[in-house]
């Protein structure tokens, strides 16, 4: 069953740790992407990556750090320097067209206590 | 980079009225405008996407309107149902980058 698989779908951390969020697909996509989902302010882009062992910065890069190691994977982690952590991160996944749709796992929800 | 405003917020309408929902990006060069669909719970999914080169495009009874020179593009759907009830949200991109409008929360109401 191809697609894109997020986990872990909930989790809770405490201030000052940092975590990280696994993004893993199974297209055979080349381009992988993270977006921040907040109420009213749709969904922003976090970090994207076009080939394994390169990734760019997208509007709201600061607090994240990003990998891609493998074609398959794209982990994301928050860290502490995060000012405001609590959100829904989806992870999407697309061709390399200009104009491929994107693929969206089904979510992780962060929640700072 | 590219700004996306996306109105209204939230829309109820009857169910069979029509629903129009319209977006405005900034960045010019900006030539793929996808529209998503996401479900309480779920995740955005794909409707319907339009290109610079073409004006409107149409998908039952979905369909999406570009108007370059304006830098504006609306979503309409005709005969609403039930289940067309959902956040949508529009997007647009050059290149790879794409970049969402805030959404709007639709109702349809029985």
């Amino acid at each position: 069953d191809g697609g894109i698989t997020q986990s872990p779908k909930y989790l809770f951390r405490k201030e000052g740790q940092n975590v990280t969020l696994s993004c893993e697909q199974n297209l055979n996509h080349d381009a992988m992407y993270w977006y921040r989902q907040d109420p009213g302010q749709g969904l922003r882009l976090i970090y994207y990556s076009q080939i394994v062992n390169d990734f760019q910065k997208g509007d709201i890069a600061e607090g994240y750090s990003v990998s891609r190691e493998k074609k398959e994977s794209f982990p994301l982690t928050v860290t502490s320097a995060q000012k405001n952590p609590t959100a829904f991160y989806l992870c999407a996944s697309s061709t390399l067209r200009p104009s491929g749709e994107l693929f969206f796992g089904e979510g992780s929800r962060l929640t700072v206590l | 980079g590219e700004n996306v405003e996306q109105h209204p917020s939230t829309l109820s309408v009857q169910e069979g009225d029509s629903a129009v929902i319209k977006c405005t990006y900034s960045d010019s060069a900006s030539n793929y405008f996808p529209w998503y669909k996401q479900e309480l719970g779920k995740r955005p999914q794909l409707i319907i996407d339009i290109r610079s080169n073409v004006g409107e495009k149409k998908d039952q009874r979905i369909a999406v309107t570009l108007n370059k020179t304006a830098k504006h593009f609306s979503l309409h759907i005709t005969e609403t149902q039930p289940e067309d009830s959902a956040v949508y949200f529009c997007a647009a991109s050059k290149e790879y980058k794409l970049s969402f409008g805030a959404g709007t929360t639709v109702t349809v109401r029985a």
